[in-house]
């Protein structure tokens, strides 16, 4: 069965400092990797995704993330915090052929943001 | 704009009473999730649906109930048998079932008094 590891709970970033949120997953065939972000008490937004092709992938916000098959991650990335990147993020996976089986989300990683 | 309306946002129950959270997409959207989230918890499913009256259970699915009569509606009812059932409540959508981009809903939060 797939799984995905997110193995920071919180982590807490000074403002202008870069950023790396880690994400390993577990699954056997190709993988379809997400990462999204929640604001307090809200649904969550799509940063970005990763299909096929090139592993390293943008989003919006100044976020990107690359797919390293080998180390079975996809770890999140952005030069410059911004206080409002405060929030949760969630790395999830699914697969290219998985049928109808939804995607498989991580716990989470709660990100402090410091003046 | 295209999107996902879940109501009501905040909800207050007494203990023993069913309770129906809203969910609307007009996204044209084929599949529809239902999640649950608890601090530290993630994001946990409930039940999802492929198509018109079609669904299936997630990994939490008891205590819980959903119907699927319209493509654009995919209510929750929380039973009187769920036994911890205050929590934040995720509604999603996706074009199809599988490995797609899910849209969420703004979400509702049950609260058993």
């Amino acid at each position: 069965a797939q799984s995905v590891t997110q193995p920071d709970i919180h982590i807490t970033v000074s403002e202008g400092a870069s950023l790396e949120l880690r994400c390993n997953y577990s699954y056997g065939a190709t993988p379809y990797l997400f990462w999204y972000v929640q604001s307090p008490g809200q649904g969550l937004q799509l940063l970005l995704k990763y299909f096929s092709g090139d592993t390293l992938v943008q989003g919006i916000k100044g976020f990107e993330a690359e797919f390293k098959r080998s180390q079975s991650s996809f770890n999140l990335r952005k030069p410059s915090v911004h206080w409002s990147d405060a929030a949760e993020y969630f790395c999830a996976v699914g697969a290219e052929n998985s049928g109808n089986t939804p995607l498989v989300f991580g716990k989470g990683t709660r990100l402090s943001v410091i003046a | 704009d295209g999107g996902i309306t879940q109501s009501p946002k905040y909800l207050f129950r007494k203990e023993g009473q069913n309770v129906t959270l809203s969910c609307e997409q007009n996204l044209n959207h084929d599949a529809m999730y239902w999640y649950r989230q608890d601090p530290g918890q993630g994001l946990r499913l409930i039940y999802y649906s492929q198509i018109v009256n079609d669904f299936q259970k997630g990994d939490i699915a008891e205590g819980y109930s959903v119907s699927r009569e319209k493509k654009e509606s995919f209510p929750l009812t929380v039973t009187s048998a769920q036994k911890n059932p205050t929590a934040f409540y995720l509604c999603a959508s996706s074009i199809s079932a599988g490995a797609n981009v899910l849209t969420f809903g703004a979400g509702s939060r049950l609260t058993v008094l």
